[in-house]
């Protein structure tokens, strides 16, 4: 059956750079995500990347994404106090991404000044 | 603009109310989701709508009726609900939810969700 795996804790320093891991099970994933939940809050979408590139880069955030390894990663650079929260990974599989997103549990991530 | 607004925000009620959580987006999307998340947990499916037909229903219990009145506008209909259905409620919309081949247009963008408390 399809998973996704990702830790559950990451603690680092202000300015230091965090890498979040996530490892999934379904060959077939097309579109893979990267979500944010601050305290209370909904899911915001940080960034996803199709399964047919290596790299993605957006400001701060770098995804890399291992397929024969089925290994994804969010690195953030120079990571702020703001940046405490959780972060989902989620992969889409089959045909479709119609309601067929695979959470991973979460990795809480802390900033400590 | 990305916005799903969900209302309302909280909602205490007891187990023998009836309440309706609204969820609305104003982005032309024509799949709209219900997600269930449990405090620590990842959110778990309950409902998808695509274009305005329900058509995934993850076995749900009955006391949980979705509605889906336009294309931008969903509810989650509640009657005689459990304390174990406290939860954060969160909706999500995506652009096109047919299937076949995923494009960028199946990206669910989520609410900040409805916290549900069943005394």
């Amino acid at each position: 059956g399809e998973d996704v795996e990702q830790s559950l804790f990451l603690s680092v320093r202000e300015g230091d750079s965090s890498v979040i891991n996530c490892t999934y099970t379904d060959s077939s994933s097309t579109y893979l995500y990267w979500y944010k939940q601050e305290p209370g809050a909904g899911l915001q979408l940080l960034t996803y990347i199709f399964s047919n590139m290596d790299m993605k880069q957006d400001q701060r955030l770098t995804v890399l994404l291992n397929k024969k390894d089925k290994h994804l990663s969010l690195r953030i650079a120079d990571t702020q106090t703001g940046d405490s929260a959780i972060y989902f990974c989620a992969e889409s599989i089959g045909g479709g991404s119609q309601g067929n997103l695979i959470f991973g549990k979460g990795t809480k991530l802390s900033v400590k000044p | 603009d990305t916005e799903v607004t969900q209302t309302p925000k909280h909602l205490v009620m007891g187990m023998t109310n009836k309440k309706s959580l609204k969820c609305e987006q104003h982005m032309g999307h024509r799949a709209m989701y219900w997600y269930k998340q449990k405090a620590k947990k990842p959110p778990e499916l309950m409902f998808v709508y695509s274009y305005e037909k329900l058509s995934i229903n993850e076995s749900v219990p009955s006391r949980f009726s979705p509605e889906c009145p336009n294309s931008s506008l969903l509810n989650l209909h509640l009657h005689a609900l459990q304390p174990e259905d406290s939860a954060l409620y969160l909706c999500a919309s995506s652009q096109d939810g047919g299937t076949g081949w995923p494009l960028a247009k199946n990206i669910q963008y989520f609410g900040a969700g409805t916290r549900l408390s069943v005394l």
